[in-house]
């Protein structure tokens, strides 16, 4: 059973158009976190959100975690071809807290 | 100074063969995880240790066995592999805790045939 379920699945656009990227759950996390995935190599965290309704922003990437703590977006600004990547969500719950993952945004920013 | 460095890179064996991928963190972290990669992109946790015990064991068959010498090092066994464990395989750390972040290896690729 997959607990997140991010979407869009696939995201192409151009450069310089902004995006929203989705995660949603119907559980309750503790905490959320956004990595983000190129090819051949391992997921590298962008950001961790922990409290319902916090908005916080990393240059041009905002990220809202919601107020019920079970989804969470990630808003892209006017997108260059370096943000193209792999983008996931990660919950932590369950009895030990462990992450779990969601299935990923890919998102293509042409030139 | 890679902080999670995993080996081999790419693994390309035949069914029912035995292998085993390595695994080793810099970090001083606590805590070290298995997750695999399918074809899909989707990330699933296969086991967690915590100061070489192990405390997350998913529903992984049991041909497949973590080992912790130590908490620095997770390495991870798979006898009798079958097509179906084709995927990317990535360790990785934490310090443990509600908010700390997962620091990922660059992946092992595996390719039964």
């Amino acid at each position: 059973t997959q607990l997140l379920e991010q979407s869009p699945q696939f995201l192409s656009i151009q450069e310089g158009e902004n995006l929203t990227v989705y995660c949603n759950s119907s559980s309750v996390f503790s905490s959320l976190q956004w990595y983000r995935q190129e090819p051949g190599e391992g997921p590298v965290l962008l950001v961790t959100v922990v409290t319902g309704g916090e908005v916080k922003k990393l240059k041009r990437l905002t990220f809202q975690f919601g107020d019920a703590r079970k989804d969470s977006s990630l808003h892209i600004t006017a997108a260059q071809p370096g943000d193209t990547g792999l983008y996931l969500c990660a919950g932590a719950g369950g009895v030990y807290n462990d992450m779990r993952f969601g299935a990923g945004t890919r998102l293509t920013v042409k030139p | 100074d890679t902080a999670v460095s995993q080996t081999p890179k790419y693994l390309v064996t035949q069914m029912g063969n035995d292998k085993s991928i390595k695994c080793e963190q810099n970090l001083g972290h606590d805590t070290m995880y298995w997750y695999k990669q399918d074809s899909k992109k989707f990330l699933k946790i296969m086991f967690s240790y915590n100061n070489k015990e192990l405390i997350i064991n998913e529903t992984v068959p049991n041909r497949f066995s973590p080992k912790s010498p130590d908490k620095a090092h997770l390495n991870l066994h798979i006898n009798s592999l079958e097509l179906g464990d084709s995927a990317v395989y990535f360790c990785a750390s934490s310090q443990g805790g509600l908010y700390s972040p997962l620091h990922f290896g660059n992946g092992t690729r595996l390719t039964v045939t």
